[in-house]
């Protein structure tokens, strides 16, 4: 079965540093989405995007966040300036279509000190 | 808003014991719902979903799930757990046009004794 990949499995940052977390969607997927769950809660969405743009995000997607699709093969999310509380699981996903099988990944555990 | 319900936080059963995980949602329309689970280090993996039509639905693994409207419930069962199934359980529900934009449940750790 297809795979979602995300890199780095665990990252370690200082409060404020910025992070980038990695993934590279299945490769003949078109929506692609950033959920995270924060240790013992339940995993909450963050944003989609398609077509090259953000087509909804929830509100804890700030401005100190953003995404983005540099290539055709990656999809990222960036914090800018890392706070202790976005410390959490982060999942990437990728659906083909917007009502078909949505693809986890392995996720990212930030922990942010 | 919609939004899911799983009352059991833990949940132990021993092997070849049935299974039965509880789930309920609020939803103004018929939703999309969906059971995940999470192995530990492991990414979700999607047991089974629920669109339209037939209110039981298989998944894999062995599980199934049943749809009903009137209690606003779909629980997923298992007639015999075996030790690998110990996972984290996650009830999900899409809004309809959108199955993708998920709202999760709080999730279910399953432990299972030999």
């Amino acid at each position: 079965e297809p795979e979602v990949t995300q890199t780095p499995s665990h990252q370690v940052t200082q409060m404020g540093q910025e992070v980038i977390l990695r993934c590279v969607p299945i490769s003949n997927h078109l929506y692609f989405y950033w959920y995270r769950q924060i240790l013992g809660q339940k995993v909450e969405f963050l944003v989609s995007f398609y077509n090259n743009e953000i087509s909804e995000k929830s509100e804890i997607f700030d401005d100190q966040f953003s995404v983005e699709r540099p290539d055709g093969s990656n999809f990222t999310l960036k914090i800018r300036s890392t706070k202790l509380e976005d410390s959490a699981m982060y999942f990437c996903a990728s659906v083909r279509g917007s009502n078909e099988k949505l693809f986890f990944g392995s996720g990212t555990q930030l922990s942010v000190l | 808003a919609q939004s899911v319900t799983q009352p059991d936080i833990h949940i132990t059963v021993s092997e070849g014991a049935s299974l039965e995980l509880r789930c309920n949602y609020s939803y103004g329309a018929t939703p999309y719902l969906f059971w995940y689970v999470q192995s530990p280090g492991q990414g979700l993996q999607l047991l089974l979903k629920y669109f339209s039509g037939d209110t039981l639905v298989q998944g894999i693994k062995g599980f199934e799930a049943e749809f009903k409207r009137s209690q606003s419930s779909f629980n997923l069962r298992k007639p015999s757990v075996h030790w690998s199934d110990a996972a984290e359980y996650f009830c999900a529900v899409g809004l309809t046009g959108t199955a993708s934009k998920l709202t999760f449940g709080t999730g279910t750790r399953l432990q299972v004794t030999l």
